[in-house]
């Protein structure tokens, strides 16, 4: 059975700092997914991943993966208040498998 | 588009009634998924239909859950009876090549 690890599960952050949520999965997936969910809200989705050394971008928020290592990352850059959500990694085609969640704070 | 739609947003029942959640799927999109979250066991992925057949339905918790999908724009989620430990925020989610929707969700709460 799939299994998604993220770490860590807490993170608190000040702002203009730099840091990084890690995703492991267990099994080979052709697709990886990043959302972030704010409190009481759905689910948007950030990035998705297709292949093997896929990196996206969007604004303070990279992702990368790495399927040979079955690691996912995303990057934050510069963090800011607006960021501080609840960030989701999920793997699977269409079964897809979520991970526990990051509860990023970032801090003046 | 007004995206994946839910009803209600939320519920309040007592224990052992019926409890039908409904999702009105994104015009076009062909794979249709029921996730449940919870504080305790996150997000779980129920039942997942392609093309309204149901595909894989070993996320359904026990028999006292049931899903359908009649036709491509709608779906229902049925818990009969309800537990209190069937509390949680029940999504909805439409899938069209590799970008999913997730519906606003319906926040259920099982007295």
């Amino acid at each position: 059975e799939l299994k998604v690890e993220q770490n860590p599960l807490f993170l608190s952050m000040q702002e203009g700092k730099n840091y990084t949520i890690y995703c492991n999965y267990s099994t080979t997936s052709d697709r990886l997914y990043w959302y972030r969910q704010d409190p009481g809200k759905s689910l948007e989705s950030l990035f998705v991943l297709l292949s093997n050394g896929a990196v996206k971008q969007e604004g303070r928020l990279m992702a990368s993966l790495d399927t040979k290592a079955r690691l996912s990352t995303l990057h934050i850059t510069a963090a800011v208040h607006d960021l501080s959500a609840t960030y989701f990694c999920a793997v699977g085609n269409n079964d897809m498998r979520f991970g526990a969640g990051t509860r990023l704070t970032v801090k003046p | 588009d007004a995206g994946v739609i839910q009803s209600p947003r939320h519920e309040v029942t007592e224990m052992g009634q019926e409890v039908t959640l409904r999702c009105k799927p994104i015009s076009g999109h062909d794979y249709l998924f029921w996730y449940r979250q919870t504080m305790m066991r996150g997000l779980e992925l129920l039942i997942y239909f392609n093309n309204n057949v149901p595909i894989d339905d070993s996320g359904m918790p026990e028999d006292r859950f049931s899903a359908k999908m009649p036709n491509a724009s709608f779906s229902t989620l049925k818990i009969q009876p309800s537990e209190p430990r069937d509390s949680a925020v029940y999504f909805c989610a439409t899938l069209l090549g590799a970008e999913q929707y997730f519906g606003p969700g319906t926040r259920l709460t099982v007295t």
